[in-house]
């Protein structure tokens, strides 16, 4: 069975200083692994994706994610925090079943300190 | 393009009601999902629908259930609601049903109170 762990479920960062937010996933065929921000209120909205033509993948609003097989890992970086960062952020993970079945993780909440 | 619309974006209502919830997805989009999210739960998957047809579907109990018109508008219905239905339930829809490299476009979602 597929699935996503998110550790850390608050994370707080200086404005300024590097995000990293953790994802591992188990999956028994080669993933398609995607990260979301939630702001408060609002629905999910695609940070970037993974599907498998390069490991170091780069997304909207500064944000990155390298794909690790070796470690089961897909974190999410962003070198300098904003405020405007501070939000829930999910890893998911899709799979193969001839339809799009996606498990998301638990979320974590990034605080920004001024 | 629009985005993905849900109405209404709020709703209260008593244990026991039942309660139906609407989402127009993009323009071409033909898929169609639907998710539960709660603090306890997180995001749970509730089901999927493409052209008219549910494919895949969540543990939830019967008394969740959906459709999805020629339109590729969708509604989800709860009836004998109990206080733990309370939650945000997030509409998504999809170009490629097929493809598990697919994005998911989400809606603001449907907060839905239970008293």
């Amino acid at each position: 069975a597929q699935s996503v762990t998110q550790l850390g479920s608050h994370v707080s960062v200086s404005e300024g200083a590097l995000v990293l937010l953790r994802c591992n996933y188990s999956s028994s065929v080669p993933p398609y692994l995607f990260w979301y921000v939630q702001y408060p209120n609002q629905g999910l909205q695609l940070l970037l994706k993974y599907t498998s033509a390069a490991t170091l993948v780069k997304g909207i609003n500064g944000f990155e994610a390298e794909f690790k097989k070796s470690e089961t890992s897909f974190h999410l970086t962003k070198p300098s925090a904003h405020m405007s960062d501070a939000a829930e952020y999910f890893c998911a993970v899709s799979f193969s079943g001839g339809y799009q079945k996606v498990t998301f993780g638990t979320g974590t909440k990034l605080q920004v300190i001024p | 393009k629009a985005g993905v619309t849900q109405t209404p974006r709020y709703l209260i209502k008593t244990r026991g009601q039942q309660v139906t919830l609407s989402c127009s997805p993009i323009s071409g989009h033909r898929s169609v999902s639907w998710y539960q999210q709660t603090p306890g739960q997180g995001l749970q998957f509730l089901f999927e629908y493409f052209s008219e047809t549910q494919r895949n579907k969540g543990n939830f109990p019967g008394r969740f259930s959906g459709r999805q018109f020629s339109n590729s508008r969708s509604e989800m219905n709860v009836s004998t609601l109990e206080l733990g239905d309370s939650a945000l339930y997030l509409c998504a829809s999809s170009l490629n049903p097929s493809g598990r490299e697919e994005t998911q476009y989400f809606g603001p979602g449907t907060r839905l109170l239970v008293l």
